[in-house]
Order: structure tokens, then C-alpha cells, then sequence
């Protein structure tokens, strides 16, 4: 079984500023998918970026990014210019491979981002 | 538009009832979920269902049932038998693509608030 672990309960941060959020996870499984998701205050699940294990680019989405290290089974999200809009929970998510497309969640992170 | 909706958004039922929250696709996605969240925590699966008339358990599946007859139909009921029902359900589907599951993200509901009183 897959664990994801999101050690960062709370954070904040200034509007403009950058951001980076922690996720770890840990399995046995060499092919698989890792995502984020953010959760708003209207508790819309939205799909912020997408991972491919197989991939050693980092998968960048607008003002969103993450660094991945597969040896370190290390998945971080990197927001940049922080706007209100991204106050929300975030959630990290690992999916295996060829698995009926199943998530496995981290507890979340809740980011306020501050005017 | 495509998407998925679960009604109703907030739901009050009495203990010992059993309530059906309703989830609906029109996606055309091979799988759907049901997932439990309690404030601030993660989600947890509740039930999963891969095709049409086939469903498997989650990790929390004690006190609920669902059923899936038609492809974008996946009613998640919860029974009498949970313990601690109150929380926020939510529901999601995934695609299947080329007959593989190639790690398509899983599109999520609005959400039913449950309180049980």
C-alpha cells in the first residue's frame, strides 16, 4: 500500500511572494502518477498539476510548478507570485500505474496567502 | 457542458435513517469514486466502481453501500450502521483510455454536506 505525506499542516504567505509546499510518499511501485489538487473554500476539488514518474521534467503548469525526486520519493509544489485566488487546501495524490486510475491522498495543506 | 453533479448540497437526516446521496456523470468516464472528508483531513475512498454493474470496497466502505447501473449513475447510501456519519461526501470519475488505465486525473463533484443529528 501507497502512504503520502504532507508534513506541513498550515502555512502562509505575503501576495506576490513564492511559495513551496512538501509531499513525500512511499511505495514499491516504478511506474505511477502523482498529482495536486487544490480544494477553494467552495470545496471544488481542482486539478492544479500532473507528474508521470517516467518523466524527469518537471511538470509546470502557469504559475504552478513541482520538483520531483524519484529517488527521494519527494513531490513539492512551487507556486509563484501568490495571488489570493490560491488561498485553498491543497492536497497531494499518488495514483500506480494501470490501477483503475485510484488516488491516494495526503492530508493537506492549508495555504492562506496574505494581502 | 461535461461534468459531474451530486445533489443534494446539504442533506440533514435523523439517526437510524438510511439517506442516498446522489452522484451523476456525463463524461463518458469508465470509473467513479466515492470519498469521505472530515474537517481538515484528507479524503478517504469509501466505494470505487470500474464498470457497470461491478463495484469494490475502499478503505472505509463499513456502513455505506452503492450501486452502479448505468455507466454515469453511482449512489453512494449510508446506512444506519455508520457510526459517525456527519461529514462532507464527495464524488469523482476517471477515464479509461485506449482500454488502459493510464493515469487520467479523477474529476470531482461539488459535494454533499451530511449532518446527522
Amino acid at each position: 500500500a501507497q502512504t503520502v505525506t504532507q508534513s506541513q499542516p498550515e502555512m502562509s504567505v505575503q501576495e506576490a511572494e513564492t511559495v513551496t509546499l512538501s509531499c513525500t510518499y512511499d511505495t514499491s511501485e516504478s511506474n505511477y502518477y502523482l498529482f495536486w489538487y487544490k480544494q477553494p473554500p467552495s470545496r471544488q476539488m481542482i486539478l492544479v498539476i500532473r507528474q508521470e514518474a517516467y518523466k524527469q521534467q518537471n511538470a509546470t503548469e502557469n504559475r504552478f510548478s513541482v520538483n520531483f525526486q524519484k529517488a527521494a520519493k519527494s513531490f513539492s509544489l512551487k507556486i509563484s507570485d501568490s495571488q489570493l485566488g490560491d488561498t485553498a487546501m491543497y492536497f497531494c495524490a499518488f495514483m500506480p500505474n494501470n490501477a483503475g486510475n485510484m488516488l491516494t491522498f495526503g492530508g493537506g495543506t492549508r495555504l492562506m496567502v496574505k494581502p | 457542458d461535461g461534468g459531474i453533479t451530486q445533489s443534494p448540497k446539504y442533506l440533514f437526516r435523523k439517526e437510524g435513517q438510511n439517506v442516498t446521496l446522489s452522484c451523476e456523470q456525463n463524461l463518458n468516464h469508465d470509473a467513479m469514486y466515492w470519498y469521505r472528508q472530515d474537517p481538515g483531513q484528507g479524503l478517504r475512498l469509501i466505494y470505487y466502481s470500474q464498470i457497470v454493474n461491478d463495484f469494490q470496497k475502499g478503505d472505509i466502505a463499513e456502513g455505506y453501500s452503492v450501486s452502479r447501473e448505468k455507466k454515469e449513475s453511482f449512489p453512494l447510501t449510508v446506512t444506519s450502521a455508520q457510526k459517525n456519519p456527519t461529514a462532507f461526501y464527495l464524488c469523482a470519475s476517471s477515464r479509461r483510455t485506449s482500454g488502459r488505465w493510464g493515469g487520467d486525473e479523477q474529476y470531482f463533484g461539488p459535494g454533499t454536506r451530511l449532518t446527522v443529528t
